[in-house]
């Protein structure tokens, strides 16, 4: 079946840079664009930007561009979002979404939860 | 950018009630691409309803989404314990994909 395992939690300080990974089995890698959505504490769903597997391409949320990079390796089915100049409200549980059925946002990785602080 | 707004923000039932959601959308949404997700405490979003009305794999007939353009409804009839959480829209039909705020599902 699908799987979409994500890195473990990160403790980063402002202005560091962060490197989530998500490591995906059961399908074919470049048949399905991935998402990066991400949740700050007690609130709502942010999307990010999404990545296309098969040929690297991205697209960015404009409050995300210049500091946002999305990145996939094929060789072990595995998509990367480095998000940087941290600030205390970068502070989230970040999550990849595989894009399934009907362009649905089918499957959800774990969450990783990033916390910046000083 | 489509903003979403859910109504209500809170709503308490008993299981056995009947709980309908509502979604509104700034504009039109393209190709009635709306969905639905469930979210529990310390849980992934969960995909319910994708194209504003066809279930996802393994979710119940007793939930059902309905509406077009800017109107969307989420129905869950006959409660059970397991609904009881979050809900939230999400239009992934035009970039920036934008979710609504939320609406909780409480026991009352």
């Amino acid at each position: 079946q699908v799987q979409l395992v994500q890195s473990g939690a990160e403790v980063k300080k402002p202005g560091a840079s962060v490197n989530v990974s998500c490591k995906t089995s059961g399908y074919i890698f470049t048949n399905n664009y991935m998402h990066w959505v991400r949740q700050a504490p007690g609130q709502g769903l942010e999307w990010m930007g999404i990545i296309n597997p098969s040929g690297g391409g991205t697209s960015y949320e404009q409050k995300f561009q210049g500091r946002v990079t999305m990145t996939r390796d094929m060789s072990t089915s595995t998509i990367y979002m480095e998000l940087s100049s941290l600030r205390s409200d970068d502070t989230a549980v970040y999550y990849c979404v595989r894009v399934g059925v009907s362009s649905s946002w089918y499957n959800w990785g774990q969450g990783t939860l990033v916390t910046v602080s000083s | 950018e489509i903003v979403l707004t859910q109504s209500p923000g809170t709503l308490s039932l008993s299981p056995g009630e009947r709980a309908t959601l509502s979604c509104r959308a700034s504009q039109s949404v393209s190709s009635n691409y709306l969905a639905w997700f469930q979210q529990k405490p310390g849980q992934a979003p969960r995909l319910l309803i994708y194209g504003a009305s066809s279930r996802a794999t393994g979710i119940p007939d007793r939930v059902s989404g309905s509406g077009s353009g800017t109107d969307f409804t989420l129905t869950i009839s006959r409660l059970e314990t397991e609904d009881f959480a979050v809900y939230y829209c999400q239009q992934y039909g035009s970039s920036p994909y934008t979710f609504g705020q939320g609406t909780k599902l409480e026991i009352k």
